[in-house]
This record gives C-alpha cells, sequence and structure tokens, in this order.
C-alpha cells in the first residue's frame, strides 16, 4: 500500500521558518519525482514546488520563489519543504504527492501573530 | 506566471454528460502541458483521475476521460453519478514550473 505521511505543520508567526517532511513507503522513492501542493481552507489547489527523482533539479512556483526550498533523503524516503519568510498567504494545507499520482493527507501550516 | 482557467461551477443532471475544461493564457492546451484532473470531495484530499491529457488510473472511473477540445484541455464526465458532485481542478505543466486552474464546482442535480 502507498502511503504519504506529512509532518512539520504548525503554528509560526510571519517571518519565522518552518521545515515540512513526507515520508514515503509502499513506491519506489527514488524514482518518483515529487512534489509540494497547498491549499488554503475553503480555497482551491495551488502547486508549489517540485523535485526530480535524484534530486537535481527543483522548480517553485513565483509566490514562493527564494523563500521556500525542496529537497529529498532518498535514503530516508523523504521529502522535505523548508519554508522561510513565511507569510499570512502561505496559510494552508501542504500536499505532498508522488508524479502528483499519489498524495498524503495533508498537514496544516498556518502563518499568524 | 501563466493563468490556468477553469469554469467556476457547473451542473449535470443523474446520468448526462457534461464537460470540464480547463485553458491557458498563454494559448492552446497541448498534450506537452501533460494536463492532470484532480477530483476533490468535500474534506476530503484531492485525488487524481487523468494524467498527462487522457491517461486513466486503475481507481478512475471508466466514465471520466481527458481530451483536448478546441485549444484547452477537458474532462468529460458521461452518465453522471450523484458521488461525482466534487471540486475539480486541472494543472498544466510549463516546462518546469506547474500552475493549477482555481477549479470546478460540480453540482449533480
Amino acid at each position: 500500500e502507498v502511503q504519504l505521511v506529512e509532518a512539520g505543520g504548525a503554528l509560526v508567526q510571519p517571518g519565522g521558518s518552518l521545515r515540512l517532511s513526507c515520508a514515503v513507503s509502499g513506491l519506489p522513492f527514488s524514482r518518483y519525482w515529487m512534489h509540494w501542493l497547498r491549499q488554503a481552507p475553503g480555497k482551491g489547489l495551488e502547486w508549489v514546488s517540485r523535485i526530480s527523482d535524484d534530486g537535481s533539479d527543483a522548480t517553485y512556483a513565483d509566490s514562493v520563489q527564494g523563500r521556500f526550498t525542496v529537497s529529498r533523503d532518498n535514503a530516508k524516503n523523504t521529502l522535505y519543504l523548508q519554508m522561510n519568510n513565511v507569510r499570512a498567504g502561505d496559510t494552508a494545507f501542504y500536499y505532498c504527492a508522488a508524479n502528483i499520482d499519489y498524495w498524503g493527507q495533508g498537514t496544516l501550516v498556518t502563518v499568524s501573530s | 506566471q501563466a493563468v490556468v482557467t477553469q469554469e467556476p461551477s457547473l451542473t449535470v443532471s443523474p446520468g448526462g454528460t457534461v464537460t470540464l475544461t480547463c485553458g491557458s493564457s498563454t494559448g492552446a492546451v497541448t498534450s506537452r502541458h501533460y494536463t492532470y484532473w484532480f477530483q476533490q470531495k468535500p474534506g476530503q484530499v484531492p485525488r487524481t483521475l487523468i494524467y498527462y491529457t487522457t491517461n486513466k488510473h486503475s481507481w478512475t472511473p471508466a466514465r471520466f476521460s481527458g481530451s483536448l477540445i478546441g485549444g484547452r484541455a477537458a474532462l468529460t464526465l458521461s452518465g453522471a453519478q450523484p458521488e461525482d458532485e466534487a471540486d475539480y481542478y486541472c494543472l498544466l505543466s510549463y516546462s518546469g514550473p506547474w500552475v493549477s486552474g482555481g477549479g470546478t464546482k460540480l453540482t449533480v442535480l
């Protein structure tokens, strides 16, 4: 059974930092390109970032470029999203997705003072 | 960054057929946009129905199909069921970044 489990969501102050993780099992993690997407409560989906299977290539949405960094540890079957200088607009459920085929349950990030 | 547009809402009768579309501000949507379609029901995680424009997953009901129509990506539902009432999102690749549409709220009524 494929499982993606996000963790790390929390309440964080504007300008603060947070690191999300996504533990993957049930599929050959090192062969999958991984994505982060987010959804503000009651709003639509927004693609955030993706990273290649070997971690050499990462791309970001304009809204997070320069503030967020995606990375992965293929030995640990884990994906990460380092979020720096967060803003109120970053408040959302953050989902990891393998090839955008398999999704995690999401983790909630709330940015508020 | 490109803007991806979807119909905000559509209504279909039970057993009817409806087509949801997904357009790009940069021009015609083609196979090179590798279109994805997701279904999301209230309180649930999105579920991928279609990938690479036309391909279905093992869990995708046969009544859903993906295509390109008139320069837009399309998701057609043939024989709508009450359980198909949901939000539907498309996602397009732009040779690096991906951009999602605002979603279509589909009502089966």
